[in-house]
């Protein structure tokens, strides 16, 4: 069955220090990955797709994502994290042609000033 | 553009009561989807519309969750009769088409039930 995991529950990182969020996910086929951003109250905003070619993305917010098949991963950096980054980040892949999103359960980060 | 808008923003009520909640999705958007977030997990894909029609509803409780979409614009979500566990974070998102994959989620809908 298709799912993503994403190991840590929790990270706190001081402002100004790089990132990495990591994710993991099972599906049969070509993955189509997403990492979304969830603000305390707000809904989810897309930062970052990966449907083929590059393996490394580029989104919004100066964040990026590297797409690695042999490892299943599809982990999220950004090399110097800002304060408003604080916020809940899914993984995500889609399964069908749909449309349909499984969501992984959040990594929830703090920034310390 | 204006977003995607939900209403109400949040909702307390006893078990067994029924609540609604409504979702007006992006101008011209065709797909609407409504998620249930449970606190400390991922959304959870309730049900899919494409236009007015269901695309999928495979993990909507359909003994007690109920949504339509009439006209193919906005829709609504209900609960009869509610439980503890349906406390969650309920999001509606839209897409402008199939094969998009660009959801712009709404604010959601928090419910508390006593």
């Amino acid at each position: 069955a298709q799912s993503v995991t994403q190991p840590d529950i929790h990270i706190t990182v001081s402002e100004g220090a790089s990132l990495e969020l990591r994710c993991n996910y099972s599906y049969g086929a070509t993955p189509y990955l997403f990492w979304y951003v969830q603000s305390p109250g707000q809904g989810l905003q897309l930062l970052l797709k990966y449907f083929s070619g590059d393996t490394l993305v580029q989104g919004i917010k100066g964040f990026e994502a590297e797409f690695k098949r042999s490892q299943s991963s599809f982990n999220l950096r950004k090399p110097s994290v800002h304060w408003s980054d604080a916020a809940e980040y899914f993984c995500a892949v889609g399964v069908d042609s749909y449309d349909k999103v499984i969501f992984g359960p959040g990594t929830s980060l703090s920034v310390i000033p | 553009e204006a977003g995607v808008a939900q209403s109400p923003r949040y909702k307390i009520i006893e078990k067994r009561q029924s609540v609604a909640f409504w979702c007006n999705p992006i101008s011209g958007h065709a797909t609407l989807y409504w998620y249930q977030q449970i606190l400390g997990q991922g959304p959870k894909l309730l049900i899919q519309f494409q236009n007015n029609g269901v695309v999928d509803d495979s993990q909507l409780p359909k003994d007690r969750f109920s949504a339509e979409r009439l006209k193919g614009v906005d829709s609504t979500l209900k609960i009869q009769p509610a439980k503890l566990e349906d406390s969650a974070v309920y999001l509606c998102a839209s897409s402008l088409d199939l094969g998009t994959y660009e959801q712009y989620f709404g604010p959601g809908t928090r419910l508390t039930v006593t």
